[in-house]
């Protein structure tokens, strides 16, 4: 069975440091995606993450893939305040988008 | 804005009592999965239906069933509802050949008193 793991899961910052969230899987999968939640609202993507070596920025957002370790990072760069939300990573379970999701990094950025 | 429209956007319901939940899929997309997110967790995979085909299931009792469409458009139901069945509820869509972009709708708040 599919396991996925997130941490930290409570991350509380300052504006403008940098810090790292990780997402272990225990099973073979090379498709990975990370997605922003705010409170009482959808998944917003931010990445998709389709081979190993893949790495993708997106302003202050950098997600890589490592697959042979099975290990995905999202870094943040120098933080702001509008990024305070929830990040899930995911991973492909069965193939076609049968998603299975860590538990969640509830993350908050201080002024 | 991802296109893909849920309905309703809140619901309380009455432990025993049945639910549908209605999801329409974004223009061209053949494919809808299902997801439950409980407060404060990730969410879960129910199932996925293709070309109105159940495609998958995750660990939930066959109390939840689902319909799709000829329009791709889908509906999950809920029977003998439960307390713990209170959660929102996603539901995604996504194309064949552009299978690893997948949407997801606003959701649904559901409250089971």
């Amino acid at each position: 069975e599919l396991k996925v793991e997130q941490n930290p899961l409570f991350l509380s910052m300052q504006e403008g440091k940098n810090y790292t969230i990780y997402c272990n899987y225990s099973t073979t999968s090379d498709r990975l995606y990370w997605y922003r939640q705010d409170p009482g609202k959808s998944l917003e993507s931010l990445f998709v993450l389709l081979s190993n070596g893949a790495v993708k920025q997106e302003g202050r957002l950098m997600a890589s893939l490592d697959t042979k370790a099975r290990l995905s990072t999202l870094h943040i760069t120098a933080a702001v305040h509008d990024l305070s939300a929830t990040y899930f990573c995911a991973v492909d379970s069965q193939g076609a988008q049968k998603l299975v999701f860590g538990q969640g990094t509830r993350l908050t950025i201080n002024p | 804005e991802t296109g893909v429209t849920q309905s309703p956007t809140h619901l309380i319901k009455t432990r025993g009592q049945q639910v549908t939940l209605r999801c329409s899929s974004q223009s061209g997309h053949n494919t809808v999965s299902w997801y439950q997110q409980a407060l404060g967790q990730g969410p879960q995979f129910i199932f996925q239906y293709y070309r109105e085909e159940e495609n998958g299931r995750g660990n939930f009792p066959p109390r939840f069933s689902g319909l799709q469409f000829p329009n791709y458009s889908s509906e999950l139901n809920v029977n003998a509802l439960e307390l713990d069945d209170s959660a929102l509820y996603l539901c995604a869509s996504s194309s064949g050949d552009r299978y690893y972009e997948q949407y997801f709708g606003p959701g649904t708040r559901l409250t089971v008193t």
